[in-house]
Formats: C-alpha cells, structure tokens, sequence
C-alpha cells in the first residue's frame, strides 16, 4: 500500500449505532488530519495530530472521537450521529505542522439513517 | 466573512485553452497557498503550492500570488477534458498553522 489509505470506504449506520473510521498513511509523515467535507461546503477541518498528540479540536462534537495510537494510525469513532453529520470524511497526512502539503485519503462516504 | 474565496463556476472553456481560476483570501498574514484539484467522488489531491509573490510554473500548470492583494491564481495552459474538475484553494492561516480551504470552482472543459 502506498500513500494514505482509509477503510471503509462507504459506511451506512443508524443514530445509535457505534462504528469507527481508520487511516493509514504509509509517508512516514507525523501529522495527520480528519476532514469532513459536506456537499457545497468547505472541507471542514475537525482534528490535528502531530507525533500521535492532539493539537486540535475545532469544535467537533463529542459524539466524534479521533484516536492517535501512533503517528501512521488515525481512527475516527463515532456514535450516536445525526443525519445532518452525513458527508465525506477524509484523512490527510504531511511531513509535520511546518510543512503544509497535505495528502488525502480517498475518504470514507458516510450515511446516517 | 469567509476566509478564502472561491467562485463555484461552473468554468466552461474550450479544450486547448487557457483556463482561470482566481481565489481571495482574508487572513493579510498568510504565508503559504495551496491548489488542489477533486475529481467527482474522489478526494483532493495537490497540484501546486506557492509561496512567494509571483508566478510558478510546473507543466501546464502556472500559480500566480499577488499577497498586496490577497489574490492567487491558477492557470492551466492547454486545457484537457480530463482536467475537468473542482479546484480547491487552500491558505495556511499565520496564527493556529491551519489550512483552510475555499469551497472550489467545478472546471469543465468541453471537446
């Protein structure tokens, strides 16, 4: 595998359903990122990690967790989502928070029945 | 106030032709910028960056970065089909290292 991975690729999932999203960037970068793009929005940054430590939380509602258990790892758990939180999510990764040439995941398309 | 913007399109141009994408941004202290192109359901992937005013120029891509005017550009020379798309400009915020990005311009380039 190359570059960021992500799995699984669709997921569709109840409101009291517990599910998590995993990223794997094989870059040997230290940073990684969520993102959730939402149609005709802005990608929405949700979390920042540089050597596994969160340095970012842009207000993201708890019932998003993101987990750093190493600096090629990022999982995303979720539970208890609201339709509205249907979208893309994505993973990104780069060389550290000084570099800033981000490279995506292919993403995670999410539904919320 | 939005932070970057972008106009969505769509931007039709003839293939062959030059196609120009403009972005603004608000944060005067931004130092880095960043084009991006998406294919439909597929995840952004990093075609340029610039940092200094002026042009750059990789293949039949050119950015250009005008900071006086918080403006920045992405040229595409001999437009194809296959670089129909959305274009997302991002810019790395001075204060919190943050990448923010605009909400893209959908380019199509009809044959």
């Amino acid at each position: 595998e190359t570059g960021v991975t992500q799995t699984p690729r669709h997921l569709v999932m109840g409101m009291t359903n517990k599910k998590s999203l995993k990223c794997e960037q094989h870059l040997g970068h230290n940073a990684m990122y969520w993102y959730k793009q939402s149609a005709k929005k802005p990608l929405e940054l949700m979390f920042v990690y540089n050597f596994k430590e969160q340095t970012e939380n842009n207000s993201v509602p708890s019932r998003f967790s993101p987990e750093c258990p190493n600096s090629s790892h990022l999982f995303l758990h979720l539970h208890t989502l609201q339709p509205e939180d249907s979208a893309l999510y994505l993973c990104a990764s780069s060389q550290d928070l000084q570099y800033y040439e981000q490279y995506f995941g292919p993403g995670t398309r999410l539904t919320v029945t | 106030q939005k932070e970057v913007e972008q106009n969505s399109g769509p931007l039709s141009v003839p293939e062959g032709a030059i196609a120009s994408l403009n972005c603004t941004y608000s944060d005067r202290g931004s130092q880095s910028f960043f084009w991006y192109r998406q294919y439909s359901g597929k995840s952004p992937e990093l075609i340029m960056s610039i940092y200094s005013n002026g042009d750059k120029e990789d293949g039949r891509f050119t950015a250009q970065l005008n900071k006086a005017s918080q403006y920045v550009s992405l040229l595409i020379r001999d437009s194809q089909p296959s670089d129909s798309a959305t274009y997302l400009c991002a810019s790395l915020m001075e204060y919190g290292n943050k990448l923010v990005f605009g909400a893209g311009t959908i380019l199509r380039v009809k044959s």
